[in-house]
């Protein structure tokens, strides 16, 4: 139980265009899920957290026009990177909430490598 | 803000031996979460083992096990009888317990190397 998938798994966009990262929940369902960031040899660094049927909040220094969040059902969460450019590139993690023996608990997708050409 | 510390950039250890990974950090709340994610080279993120902060016995799950000091900010890792699969980078986390409030906070993390 508690699988995350991820889609696509592995993008390479030109300069400029836009992709978007869907994060699913395929055996629960999940009203918060969390996207993270993380560079080559760096840790994970939360962008935005997004909860169904509202509007996703965002950490401090991440630009909400640029990373696009919509959070349609309990069971998705999308990540749409607008306008790409080569600092883009990393690797977008996602993770959904759930209960497990009475505490919440994330459990991580595995990840979308997104290359910016 | 929370703050997560993992001064142990690289390890590795012999197969079977029993290996030791350091975590401190600094929040000023009284009740909160600590974990240990696992990532191999596959880049999953799997959760090892989690600790409740109010909670004084400190968890093991099979190999695993940690030492959770709460007065020195203090969270190890403990692998007994490393095995080859353990190689991957170890992420200490924190979390506030506060529902609603769900926010992960990761150290930099260590990269373990299991020798055969």
């Amino acid at each position: 139980g508690a699988v995350v998938s991820q889609h696509p798994s592995w993008v390479i966009c030109k300069s400029g265009t836009s992709v978007k990262i869907e994060c699913r929940s395929l055996d629960f369902q999940a009203t918060t899920m969390f996207w993270y960031r993380q560079f080559p040899k760096q840790s994970l660094m939360l962008m935005a957290t997004s909860n169904e049927g509202s509007k996703a909040t965002y950490e401090q220094g991440v630009e909400k026009d640029k990373f696009l969040i919509n959070h349609a059902s309990l069971t998705l969460s999308t990540l749409t990177v607008t306008s790409a450019h080569p600092e883009d590139s990393s690797f977008y993690i996602c993770s959904a909430r759930t209960r497990d023996r009475g505490l919440y608990e994330q459990y991580f997708g595995p990840g979308t490598r997104l290359t910016v050409t | 803000a929370q703050t997560v510390t993992q001064s142990q950039p690289e390890m590795s250890v012999q197969e079977a031996e029993t290996v030791t990974l350091s975590c401190t950090y600094d929040t000023s709340e009284s009740n909160y979460y600590l974990f240990w994610y696992k990532q191999p080279p596959s880049r999953q993120m799997i959760l090892v083992i989690r600790q409740e902060a109010y909670k004084q016995q400190n968890a093991t799950e099979n190999r695993f096990s940690v030492n959770f000091q709460k007065a020195a900010k203090s969270f190890s890792l403990k692998i007994s009888d490393s095995q080859l699969g353990d190689t991957a980078m170890y992420f200490c986390a924190f979390r506030e317990s506060n529902f609603g409030n769900e926010k992960l906070t990761f150290g930099t993390g260590t990269r373990l190397t299991i020798i055969p």
